[in-house]
């Protein structure tokens, strides 16, 4: 299946530090999720964004639709031992669409 | 947001028997469920669409037969594994739509065939 270009596709940062990750597409989304998953678990939804040019906030998150609609962007900022894990960005064309998900990225966070 | 209950959390069968996965929305009902399958350090690939009281979507390359999916009421869907054998061992995931259009996922489910 089709899936979405995420980067990077992984990366070590020093506690405290802030962290940029993005996904784009060659489709455009009406809705893009972003989500956290632990080894063993499922994926955690962190932030919904459904409007172009959207930037949302969740705590030290922070996401961004691009304008374009086919791209978005996930900060988080003074990053913390606990963030550590695989972030994936998905697409969605509509409400009860199928979703895409981003071939993920490994965060690493060195305390 | 929304709960979305999977089970049971990891499963170890012989080659040949078949396994039942159930996913359950706790607090919402879902017209739509997805079945997802993921490899070790690799990303989600979406095996099914789960379609209450009809027939299930699937992804090309995913053999209907093979995974079979009942979505008989709207807070339940189930996934059997048939006549497993070890290259059918993965990660399992479901997930649900809310009714604000994001997705929830279960906790997954892991299933190892000797």
């Amino acid at each position: 299946g089709q899936q979405l270009n995420q980067s990077p596709q992984s990366m070590f940062i020093q506690e405290g530090e802030d962290v940029s990750m993005n996904c784009t597409s060659s489709s455009i989304f009406n809705t893009w999720l972003w989500y956290k998953q632990d080894p063993g678990e499922g994926p955690v939804l962190l932030i919904a964004l459904y409007k172009a040019g959207e930037l949302t906030s969740n705590g030290r998150l922070t996401a961004q639709f691009g304008i374009t609609r086919k791209d978005s962007f996930l900060n988080i900022s003074a990053s913390i031992p606990s963030d550590v894990g695989i972030y994936f960005c998905a697409g969605r064309t509509g409400g009860y669409q199928k979703v895409t998900f981003g071939t993920g990225t490994k965060l690493q966070v060195i305390p | 947001g929304a709960v979305v209950s999977q089970h049971p959390s990891w499963v170890i069968c012989k080659s040949g028997t078949s396994v039942k996965i159930e996913c359950r929305s706790l607090d919402f009902q879902a017209t739509t469920m997805f079945w997802y399958r993921q490899f070790p350090k690799q990303s989600l690939m979406l095996m099914a669409t789960s379609n209450e009281g009809s027939k299930a979507t699937y992804e090309q390359g995913v053999e209907k037969d093979k995974f079979l999916i009942n979505h008989a009421s709207l807070t339940l869907s189930t996934l059997t594994v048939t006549s497993a054998h070890p290259e059918d061992s993965s990660f399992y995931i479901c997930s649900a739509t809310g009714t604000d259009e994001k997705l929830f996922f279960g906790s997954g489910t892991q299933l190892s065939v000797l």
